[in-house]
């Protein structure tokens, strides 16, 4: 079975600073798709980052971005210029077509002014 | 376009008592799944729909039910409520298939409390 794991229960940053958040992943597949959620205090589950398994070039949005390493089955997210608003849980998902996610168990980021 | 909707936001029940929570999504997603989540955790598939009069169980589905009479529609069924359901339910709808993103989008949640 697929599982997503991330290693860092808590980070923290500094304004303006940059933070990278880890994921990894184990999985037999060669075709699936990864997913950054954000969990505000607001508990909405919002949607940060999307990548494609078959795509070699890393995802951005913005100020998100990842770093995709198929190989090693990690998928890590960089903030830049890290915003007070960004402080909240994140999540790591996997997902193979027609199956369901699997979410990690999120990482709290605290961003410090 | 408004997405995933979820109703009620927030809700008390009494042990014993039931309640159905409503999901609705207008984006013509097959998928549709339904989330717990307990304070300070990660999420729990209660149970999922790959489309309209198809439904599965997921993770923790004891003490749920769900049906999906229509693709916009996936209402949970808590039966006979326990303080262990206390948590905050999410909705959720993705595409899978030709054009699709699988993405999954997220309703606001529910937050209920079983006392």
């Amino acid at each position: 079975a697929q599982t997503v794991t991330q290693s860092q229960p808590e980070m923290s940053v500094q304004e303006a600073e940059t933070v990278t958040l880890s994921c990894t992943y184990d999985t037999s597949e060669s075709d699936y798709y990864l997913f950054w959620y954000k969990q505000p205090p607001s508990r909405q589950m919002i949607l940060v980052i999307r990548q494609e398994a078959y795509k070699q070039q890393n995802a951005t949005e913005n100020r998100f971005s990842v770093n995709f390493q198929k190989a090693a089955k990690s998928f890590s997210l960089k903030i830049s210029d890290s915003q007070l608003g960004d402080a909240a849980m994140y999540f790591c998902a996997y997902r193979r077509n027609g199956q369901n996610f699997v979410f990690g168990p999120g990482t709290r980021l605290s961003v410090l002014p | 376009n408004a997405g995933v909707t979820q109703t009620p936001k927030f809700r008390i029940l009494k042990i014993g008592q039931s309640m159905t929570l409503q999901c609705a999504q207008d984006m013509n997603h097959n998928y549709m799944y339904w989330y717990r989540q307990d304070p300070g955790m990660g999420l729990k598939l209660i149970y999922y729909s790959v489309g309209a009069g198809i439904t599965d169980k997921g993770e923790v589905p004891n003490g749920y039910n769900v049906s999906r009479s229509t693709t916009e529609d996936f209402p949970l069924r808590l039966e006979l409520a326990a303080p262990s359901q206390t948590s905050v339910y999410f909705c959720a709808s993705s595409y899978s298939g030709t054009g699709g993103t699988d993405t999954q989008y997220f309703g606001p949640g529910t937050r209920l409390t079983v006392l």
